[in-house]
């Protein structure tokens, strides 16, 4: 069964490095997100793309992040200069289409840790 | 502004109940609402998908209902079993957008 794969699972980083967690979305899927759920809270939603370009974003997603689409099948998420407060769970997901019908399917997910 | 709302916020049950967990959201002008299962430090598992335009869709002994215009919607669990405990989370998406507003989950727990 397809599905949304995410790498690394873990990664540790240092307070001010960049970091790029990596996303392959579902193969005909034409929407992408990116939400991140810091422990014990709710999932919140990031951003999402849709051809070719950011769709929507969150007050969450300032100028430290940015997202591309390199290739037909990445996704990333990079974050210019971590903080504490960024460590938490990120997930990638993917929708086949914009319709009402169209499940949200998501990743396993990066555990991101700011040290 | 969605606000999503899940009550209770945990559960533990017998195995072999009958459960409902329940969700809320303030605006009703959604597209869908989709229930997630999430096991501890994993993903979102995709459990049932509701249109707007349904009432509600059954897979197995999982079944849920939406009430749009009073901002509800139900999961029912039938003969739970230790294997369904987990994080159960309803996220629906607006009108306005195409992204998921998440409650903050039931957290269950099955006992033997």
């Amino acid at each position: 069964e397809p599905e949304v794969t995410q790498t690394p699972s873990h990664q540790v980083t240092q307070m001010g490095q960049e970091v790029i967690l990596r996303c392959v979305p579902i193969s005909n899927h034409l929407y992408f997100y990116w939400y991140r759920q810091i422990l014990g809270q709710k999932v919140e939603f990031l951003v999402s793309f849709y051809n070719n370009e950011i769709s929507e974003k969150s007050e969450i997603f300032d100028d430290q992040f940015s997202v591309e689409r390199p290739d037909g099948s990445n996704f990333t998420l990079k974050i210019r200069s971590t903080k504490l407060e960024d460590s938490a769970m990120y997930f990638c997901a993917s929708r086949e289409g914009g319709g009402e019908n169209t499940e949200a399917f998501f990743g396993q997910g990066t555990r991101l840790t700011v040290v | 502004k969605q606000e999503v709302t899940q009550i209770p916020a945990a559960l533990s049950v017998p195995e072999g109940e009958n459960l409902v967990l329940n969700c809320s959201f303030t605006d009703s002008a959604i597209y869908n609402l989709q229930w997630f299962r999430q096991d501890p430090g994993k993903g979102l598992t995709s459990l049932l998908l509701i249109q707007s335009s349904q009432r509600e869709q059954t897979s197995g002994r999982l079944n849920a209902s939406l009430d749009k215009s009073s901002g509800r919607s139900t999961l029912y669990i039938a003969a739970s079993q230790p294997g369904d405990s987990a994080t159960y989370l309803c996220a629906v998406i607006n009108n306005a957008g195409n992204m998921l507003t998440f409650g903050g989950g039931t957290r269950l727990m099955v006992k033997p």
